[in-house]
């Protein structure tokens, strides 16, 4: 069966260092992958999306990589700061559904 | 924000009667969707719509249906509502689908509990 995995539960990070989140898919071949970002009692945010064919995107601080080989993306955050501090989600869409499916998201904690 | 707005935000209901979400958006936007969070299982889909009267099930559509009879509303029923049922559902847009290069946004979330 399709599987995305957010590879920790919870991050702690310190303030000031790269924090890396991982996420990893079986069974699926997706066309775009996104990033979110969602605080507590709140809907998340959208934050990045990088396309099948592109290795590397970013945005100011944040970093994502997706590599279809290995079936896998990393969001990085560099300098990193306390606000960072949230919930972020991996997304996955294909080009066959209009299906948007997310992994279980990783609790990130930037320790000051 | 984008101009998605959920009802009602909160509600407690009982076991065995029906319950309709609401989800309005603002942007003329073609694609909905109906999500719930729970603790461990983060966001699954419920249903998705890529048109007025056009929807497909998604992840965990058991227990639930939806309508769209215009492009602003989407509607979420629980025929009958279970215990199981209890969670925090979210709406989002999106202005193309999945397969094109495209974001989702959310509305607030609706928490309900079946007691």
């Amino acid at each position: 069966s399709q599987k995305i995995e957010q590879n920790s539960e919870a991050l702690n990070i310190q303030e000031g260092k790269t924090a890396t989140l991982t996420c990893n898919y079986t069974n699926y071949s997706p066309a775009y992958l996104q990033w979110y970002r969602q605080d507590p009692g709140r809907g998340p945010v959208f934050l990045l999306l990088i396309r099948e064919n592109e290795k590397e995107k970013r945005k100011e601080r944040l970093k994502v990589t997706f590599d279809t080989t290995l079936k896998q993306s990393l969001f990085h955050i560099t300098a990193s700061q306390p606000a960072d501090s949230a919930t972020y989600l991996c997304a996955l869409t294909r080009n066959r559904d209009d299906k948007i499916i997310f992994g279980k998201g990783t609790r990130l904690h930037i320790l000051p | 924000d984008a101009g998605i707005t959920q009802s009602p935000r909160h509600k407690v209901t009982e076991t065995g009667t029906p319950v309709t979400l609401r989800c309005h958006q603002t942007e003329n936007h073609r694609y909905m969707y109906w999500y719930r969070q729970d603790p461990g299982h983060g966001l699954r889909l419920i249903h998705y719509s890529y048109g007025v009267k056009d929807t497909d099930k998604g992840e965990v559509s058991d227990g639930y249906s939806v309508s769209r009879s215009k492009t602003e509303d989407f509607l979420l029923t629980l025929e009958s509502a279970t215990s199981s049922q209890t969670s925090v559902y979210f709406c989002a847009i999106s202005e193309y689908g999945a397969g094109m290069n495209t974001e989702a946004f959310f509305g607030q979330g609706t928490r309900l509990t079946v007691v």
